[in-house]
């Protein structure tokens, strides 16, 4: 079946812009991830939904960052007058429930120059 | 102290040798154990879940100690493909944390 997908793969901006990221999960699937990850660097969480309840955003880094899930489906990683240092790669991943494996999409590839 | 820690590597191994991977976790809570494998450049991929009793899967055995709260991963008879980071995570109610990861290259 279909993976967890991710678009756009790359996405190049110029400082100040705002970036929407999107990840469509794996069908059924309901809880959903967003993590970054720096060059050579680890994953750094950022948000997790699980169903319909209140996500968990204690990861978010500052209050230029935000993700909704509309209908327990898509989300929607939005990140505000980008700066340099958000440039990463932003994996989404998804998992059928709260202890299962995650699946993750092939990320998308920020540049902020 | 980070809540799952791994050593970075990198290892360097011989095509055809046996080599292991611990990671520790913090958290005694924690309820589910999982090892992924990142290539460069490319997305984490699901490796193995991790039992407590202990799991193969061909030339992988993962094993996991609650009471030492430790996690290991031994791969035998390495191939080149193996050649990749790997991650240990583990997941406390949803709230999953990845280890920094363990590089290994296989040689030749």
């Amino acid at each position: 079946g279909a993976g967890v997908s991710q678009s756009p793969s790359n996405k190049v901006t110029e400082k100040g812009k705002d970036v929407e990221l999107r990840c469509d999960p794996i069908s059924g699937h309901t809880a959903l991830y967003w993590y970054r990850q720096s060059l050579g660097q680890g994953l750094e969480f950022l948000i997790y939904f699980q169903g319909n309840s209140a996500p968990d955003k204690s990861g978010l880094p500052s209050d230029r960052f935000s993700a909704e899930r509309t209908g327990g489906s898509v989300s929607t990683l939005t990140i505000q007058r980008t700066q340099q240092e958000d440039s990463a790669v932003y994996l989404c991943a998804s998992s059928l429930a709260r202890q299962g494996e995650q699946y993750f999409g092939p990320g998308t590839r920020l540049t902020v120059t | 102290r980070k809540e799952v820690e791994q050593d970075p590597g990198p290892f360097n191994v011989p095509e055809g040798a046996t080599v292991a991977f611990n990671c520790t976790y913090s958290n005694s809570a924690s309820q589910s154990f999982f090892w992924y494998r990142q290539d460069c450049r490319k997305e984490p991929k699901l490796l193995m879940s991790v039992y407590s009793s202990g799991n193969e899967d061909g030339r992988f055995t993962a094993q996991l100690n609650r009471a030492s709260q430790y996690i290991s991963l031994l791969i035998r008879d390495s191939k080149l493909s193996d050649s990749a980071t790997y991650l240990c995570v583990v997941n406390r109610n949803g709230d999953m944390r990845f280890g920094a990861g363990t590089r290994l290259t296989v040689k030749p």
